[in-house]
Formats: structure tokens, sequence, C-alpha cells
């Protein structure tokens, strides 16, 4: 079965410190990730997708095949990261997405 | 453009009843998605519909049913609640870059 695995609930972080949020994913085919995030009070968004290969907000993720690992990075945490982020994985190239159960993120200034 | 609609933001419902849940895409979006958020079970797939048919399906019973209309517009509803189905119930739309989902609000259903 197509399963994501985000093992912690919560990373709280110094500003300025690098952050990494974990996410292992099981599936058998090709796949394609994503790292989605709710700020307080906003909705659900996009935040990256592997095939971009791009970074967004100064945070980075690499699909690891080898690993099955697609980890969140960002070298220096902001107060405004601080947020709910999720890692998800697309069944089969279409819009049905299987999330992990989410980090919660705290940027201590 | 407008977002992702939902009505209604919040509602209550006794068990054994039914429920309609509303989704309004952004304009041009053809692909609809629903999504339960529970504390428990985090976000989980209902289904997709795109073009009014149906196009993915999740692991819900029966009970659990969706359509889309013409416009886009989409509807899901819940019949013969339980109190597990209690939830944050988030649609979503796609423009066409697979995985990419505009959210909306959700609709917090409470089953008493």
């Amino acid at each position: 079965a197509q399963r994501v695995t985000q093992p912690e609930k919560l990373l709280s972080v110094f500003k300025g410190a690098p952050v990494e949020l974990k996410c292992n994913y099981s599936y058998s085919g090709s796949p394609e990730l994503f790292w989605y995030v709710q700020y307080s009070r906003q909705r659900l968004q996009l935040l990256l997708r592997h095939i971009s290969r791009e970074s967004i907000k100064g945070f980075t993720a690499d699909l690891n095949k080898g690993e099955t690992s697609f980890h969140l990075k960002k070298p220096f945490a902001q107060e405004e990261d601080s947020a709910m982020y999720y890692c998800a994985l697309s069944y089969y190239g279409n819009n049905r997405l299987a999330f992990g159960k989410g980090n919660q993120v705290v940027v201590i200034p | 453009k407008a977002g992702v609609t939902q009505t209604p933001r919040y509602l209550i419902k006794t068990r054994g009843q039914q429920v309609t849940l509303s989704c309004s895409p952004i304009s041009g979006h053809r692909s609809v998605s629903w999504y339960q958020q529970t504390p428990g079970q985090g976000l989980q797939f209902l289904f997709e519909y795109f073009s009014e048919t149906q196009r993915n399906k999740g692991n819900f019973p029966g009970r659990f049913s969706g359509r889309q209309f013409s416009n886009s517009r989409s509807e899901m509803n819940v019949s013969t609640l339980e109190l597990g189905d209690s939830a944050l119930y988030l649609c979503a739309s796609n423009g066409g870059d697979t995985g990419e989902l505009f959210f909306g609000e959700g609709s917090r259903l409470t089953v008493l």
C-alpha cells in the first residue's frame, strides 16, 4: 500500500538554525512527491514539488529513490516558517494524494 | 481569481442524518477533489471529479458520495451520519498540473 511517513509531529527550532523535515514513502511505482504547508489561519497550499527541483521560500527537497525519502530542508529558519508541513505522494501520477500526518514547525525567535 | 469556496463552513448534525457539502472551484479548474481531515487519521482522499465524472475514489464506505455539475461545482453527501464522520472536509481544485491542489477553507462537520 502507498504510504507517507513523517516521523516527527512537532519540531521546534531557533531562528537562524537549519530545519529538516523528514518524509519517507512506500510506493511501487514512479513517485511524484510534494510538500504542502498550512500557515496559521490560512489554507493548505502547495510549497514545492519534486519535479520542479526549485527552491521556494528558501526550502528545498530532494527525492532519494534509494532511500525512498523526500526530506524538506532550509538552512536558516525564519519566524514566518512556523506552520504545519505535509508531505504528499501522488498515486499513479494523478490528483489522488496520500498525505503524511504532518509536522508542526515552531520557530523560536 | 477567487479561491476555492466551500459552504457551509460549520455545521452540526445528529447521528443518522445526512449532510451535503458544496464546493466551488477556481474558475477554469475542472478537477475537484475531496479530503477528510481528522486528528487521528490526518488527510484522507475521498474522491475526485473531472468533467462531471468520478475519476478516482478513496477507501470510504458507500455512505460517502459526490457529484460534479457542468459548471465544475461539486457537492459531497454523507448519509446516515456516524459520530466518526466528525471531521474537516476539504475541497481542492486543480487546473491541470498533477498534484497541484488549491484547497478551500473546509467545512467542519460535527456529528452528535
